[in-house]
């Protein structure tokens, strides 16, 4: 969706740390989410942080949100080649489940 | 685990032709949600349905697509006649309520020749 921007493309080298970013515009953003998705495959939802908060971890994932600057980024700690997929970045309203996504970063692991 | 059901996984159909894309939603879940996915993309939302209702269809190209929920359970999308434009990923998602997580199913991965 044109109101929530991603880097396309990200190569990392397994063991190392993942960074996605994420950037919306609707300032009345409730709940951020992020969403993997692998080759053929639905959307399997990772984590999401709600708008008042600043991070959540949730074992190997971190989220941050700079509401400030409208930023969400991700990072997978010890990637590994079971990580590579798609990462979508998605946003949601309050009142609403309605879910405006980003066009998605591919995530490649290389050994 | 309960899951999001789809049906067809692919289908492939020629322009001008009408298709069918059919959602049985996780048990109990109220909203239901078709979403299109058009390769290099992230999903679109095309119709939101709230039990039998329709709750947002502002993005539904209603010349040529429906949807129907008759009984508040499972869905169907239909598209007729189908263009060359309309070649993507259909996802179905539901939730069981406001702010709650989305399921979403596999998807039906149409190609129009």
């Amino acid at each position: 969706g044109e109101d929530v921007e991603q880097s396309l493309f990200l190569s990392v080298r397994e063991g190392d740390s993942s960074v996605i970013n994420c950037t919306y515009t609707d300032s009345s953003s409730t709940y951020l989410y992020w969403y993997k998705q692998e080759p053929g495959a639905g959307l399997q939802l990772l984590t999401y942080i709600f708008s008042n908060m600043d991070m959540k971890q949730d074992q190997r994932l971190t989220v941050l949100l700079n509401k400030k600057d409208k930023h969400l980024s991700l990072r997978i700690a010890d990637t590994q080649t079971g990580d590579s997929a798609i990462y979508f970045c998605a946003e949601s309203i309050e009142g609403d489940y309605k879910l405006s996504f980003g066009a998605g970063t591919t995530v490649t692991v290389r050994a | 685990e309960a899951e999001v059901a789809q049906s067809p996984r692919y289908k492939i159909t020629e322009k001008s032709q009408a298709v069918a894309f059919w959602c049985d939603p996780i048990s109990g879940h109220a909203t239901l949600y078709w979403y299109r996915q058009i390769l290099g993309q992230g999903p679109e939302l095309l119709v939101q349905f709230q039990d039998e209702s329709v709750v947002d269809d502002s993005q539904l190209p209603k010349d040529r697509f429906s949807a129907e929920r008759l009984k508040g359970v499972d869905s169907t999308l239909k598209i007729q006649p189908a263009e060359l434009g309309d070649s993507a990923m259909y996802l179905c998602a539901s939730s069981s309520g406001e702010n709650t997580e989305a399921f979403f199913g596999q998807g039906t991965r149409l190609t129009v020749v």
